[in-house]
């Protein structure tokens, strides 16, 4: 069961424009969600993440909005750089516990 | 701080052998998981640990894994006998003690069985 999902499995931006990436999720006990940054052949790495009480957070150029009625989410990064080329998952946990992710998307941004 | 310690990087076998998958967290991260991840799709939660206990292994197909961590810091994973729809990449994550708290990742194990 995808309780996680990433319709969009690519999306290509120019260089300084902003990148906006979905997820929606079917579970509403999920209350903290989170984004995570994939490069090949490493790990994800932790990118931001909004607590269910919430429905916006910020950090530097990534901004996380949270639509509970909705039951979506989405990251915004402007400006975007060649350097957040990369695979951006969407997760979500209910509790702290039963982390699901979604199946990703592979963001190109080009110079 | 130094990351999430997982060996080897990368592993292949015949099917029907058996391998194991060794893990270091981060320093002082009480939490501790095992993720599959299938080419193509998001890691899937195999096992949670909180400190040496199991938290969640609802997910683990325990008729061929196992995982433990007995002294609450580092763990392994085993897979015994391997299937060919084992190949994936396996992630170790650990995260501080508390709810809310993001995992963080190690570089995982890819695995590939022949």
């Amino acid at each position: 069961d995808q309780q996680v999902k990433q319709n969009s499995p690519s999306l290509s931006v120019q260089e300084g424009r902003i990148s906006i990436l979905n997820c929606d999720y079917t579970n509403s006990m999920f209350d903290y969600f989170l984004w995570y940054k994939k490069y090949p052949a490493e790990g994800p790495t932790f990118l931001i993440s909004i607590s269910s009480i919430k429905d916006k957070n910020e950090d530097g150029r990534f901004t996380v909005f949270l639509n509970k009625s909705a039951k979506h989410l989405s990251l915004h990064i402007v400006p975007s750089q060649p350097g957040d080329s990369a695979v951006y998952f969407c997760a979500a946990s209910a509790w702290g516990n039963d982390m699901r992710f979604g199946a990703g998307t592979r963001l190109t941004v080009k110079p | 701080e130094a990351g999430v310690a997982q060996s080897p990087r990368y592993k292949i076998i015949e099917k029907r052998q058996s391998v194991a998958f060794w893990c270091n967290p981060i320093s002082g991260h009480a939490t501790l998981y095992w993720y599959q991840q299938i080419l193509g799709q998001g890691p899937k939660l195999l096992i949670q640990f909180q400190n040496n206990g199991v938290v969640d292994d609802s997910q683990l197909p325990k008729d061929r894994f196992s995982a433990e961590r007995l002294k609450g810091v580092d763990s392994t994973l085993k897979i015994q006998p391997a299937k060919l729809e084992d190949s994936a990449v396996y992630l170790c994550a650990s995260s501080r003690q508390g709810v809310n708290q993001p995992q963080h990742f190690g570089d995982g194990t890819r695995l590939s069985i022949l």
